[in-house]
């Protein structure tokens, strides 16, 4: 069983929806991550917290808007999304995010599709 | 940005076969990661490694993180259905860039019972 939790597993929504997919961690890890993955293509970073603050957006569309609530949780608030959105979105952990060779921990991901 | 070119893109063997692939860069890293995601799964980390030269194994799994830091390869023993997925060979930059893991395009392993 992974220890990084999403929920939900599946999503499907509109172009006019406004949903919010949810991370989970347990292991003390002090950055978290948003990915996204187009089927048999490797993960593509979206965002990193480190310390419950942003340090890296890769000039991700304002449509998709990440939270922090605390240092276990992770949130990514989804409005207006476009069909070429639909994908799997994946959340991972790391200790800190300060050093570099870090494994990241994923979860299952979020398979979201845009009708 | 740092590009990992992995190779080879997708294998067909029969079960009990050994398996290689591997990543290479024109930059210097001081790690090097392999990850194995199931259908359905996110990936799951099977080896880090860091130092170069590093000879690691897991299980049926052996990877070496190459001696000019700029490459590393995976092999996998005696393969059974059950590793069947899509293998990813990762790297963490430094610098200004702590926590971007890039990976590589995969390897697509189908196994034939």
């Amino acid at each position: 069983d992974t220890e990084v939790t999403q929920t939900p597993k599946h999503l499907v929504m509109g172009m006019t929806n406004k949903k919010s997919l949810k991370c989970e961690q347990h292991m003390g890890h002090r950055a978290m991550y948003w990915y996204k993955q187009k089927a048999k293509k490797p993960p593509e970073l979206m965002f990193v917290y480190s310390y419950e603050k942003l340090s890296i957006n890769e000039s991700v569309p304002s449509r998709f808007s990440p939270e922090c609530p605390n240092s276990s949780l992770l949130n990514l608030h989804l409005h207006a999304l476009q069909p070429e959105d639909s994908a799997l979105y994946l959340c991972a952990s790391s200790q800190d995010g300060q050093g570099a060779g870090q494994p990241q921990h994923f979860g299952d991901g979020t398979r979201l599709s845009i009708l | 940005g740092q590009q990992l070119n992995q190779s080879p893109q997708s294998m067909f063997i029969q079960e009990g076969e050994d398996v290689s692939m591997n990543c290479t860069s024109s930059s210097i890293f001081n790690t090097w990661l392999w990850y194995k995601q199931d259908p359905g799964e996110g990936p799951v980390l099977l080896i880090a490694l860091y130092k170069a030269g590093e000879l690691t194994s897991n299980g049926r799994l052996t990877a070496q993180f190459g001696i000019t830091r700029k490459d590393s390869f995976l092999n996998i023993s005696a393969s059974i259905p059950s590793d069947v997925g899509i293998y990813f060979c990762g790297n963490n930059a430094g610098g200004t860039s702590y926590g971007k893991l890039t990976f590589g395009q995969g390897t697509i392993l189908t196994v034939h019972p």
